[in-house]
């Protein structure tokens, strides 16, 4: 059954601290991975996208890794700021019959900043 | 950019109403999907089409139909709300494939009393 494993589950840092979340997946056939925002009560934005040959992507101060051999990924999250605290999803894909991608969701990572 | 309209933010039904959620894409995207998103359990999928006309079930079909008559608008319909249905639903649209990502809307947030 595909999977993807979020860790942690939550995490408080400070404002301007520096932090990592990670994401394991058991996902085939691994199409891409991707790393979404959402604010509380909203809908999930696009941070980075990732294919198999990728294995690091920036966004701003937002910068995604892929290991496609040990099928783990980080979101690295620089200089903090207020703005992002918010859940941070990893979501990947695998390549369905028909030509669809089915989505495979991990929980996410609450991540609160504190001033 | 593309946009995903979902075409109500809060929405609040009685139980035994029939609800319908509508998602619209303006983006000419094939694949489109419906979540629910509820605390603890993360996305689960309904309902993805990848045509006009064409619809699978996801991981949590049961209480939920869908339809797809034209390209941009997928609905979500719940024939007859139940509380257990009150939940976060997000729509989804994208082109599906390795390089490409998907766009969500803003979520609708039902609630069944």
């Amino acid at each position: 059954k595909n999977q993807v494993e979020q860790s942690p589950q939550s995490l408080i840092i400070l404002e301007g601290k520096n932090c990592t979340l990670q994401c394991n997946y058991t996902v085939s056939p691994f199409s891409n991975l991707r790393w979404y925002k959402q604010d509380t009560g909203r809908g999930p934005v696009s941070l980075t996208i990732m294919t198999f040959s990728e294995n690091t992507k920036s966004n701003g101060r937002y910068t995604a890794t892929l290991d496609a051999d040990t099928k783990q990924s980080s979101l690295h999250i620089t200089a903090s700021q207020l703005s992002d605290s918010a859940s941070y999803i990893c979501v990947v894909s695998a390549r369905l019959e028909g030509g669809a991608d089915g989505l495979t969701f991990g929980k996410g990572t609450h991540l609160i900043i504190q001033p | 950019d593309v946009k995903v309209t979902q075409s109500s933010r809060y929405l609040v039904k009685r139980t035994g109403e029939k609800v319908f959620l509508e998602c619209v894409q303006d983006m000419d995207h094939e694949n489109m999907f419906w979540y629910r998103q509820d605390p603890g359990l993360g996305l689960r999928l309904i309902y993805f089409s990848y045509d006009v006309k064409m619809k699978e079930k996801g991981d949590i079909p049961e209480g939920y139909s869908v339809s797809r008559e034209k390209k941009e608008r997928f609905s979500l319909i719940l024939e007859s709300a139940s509380t257990n249905q009150t939940s976060m639903y997000l729509c989804a649209s994208g082109l599906g494939g390795r390089a490409y990502g998907y766009t969500f809307g803003s979520g609708t947030r039902l609630t069944v009393v």
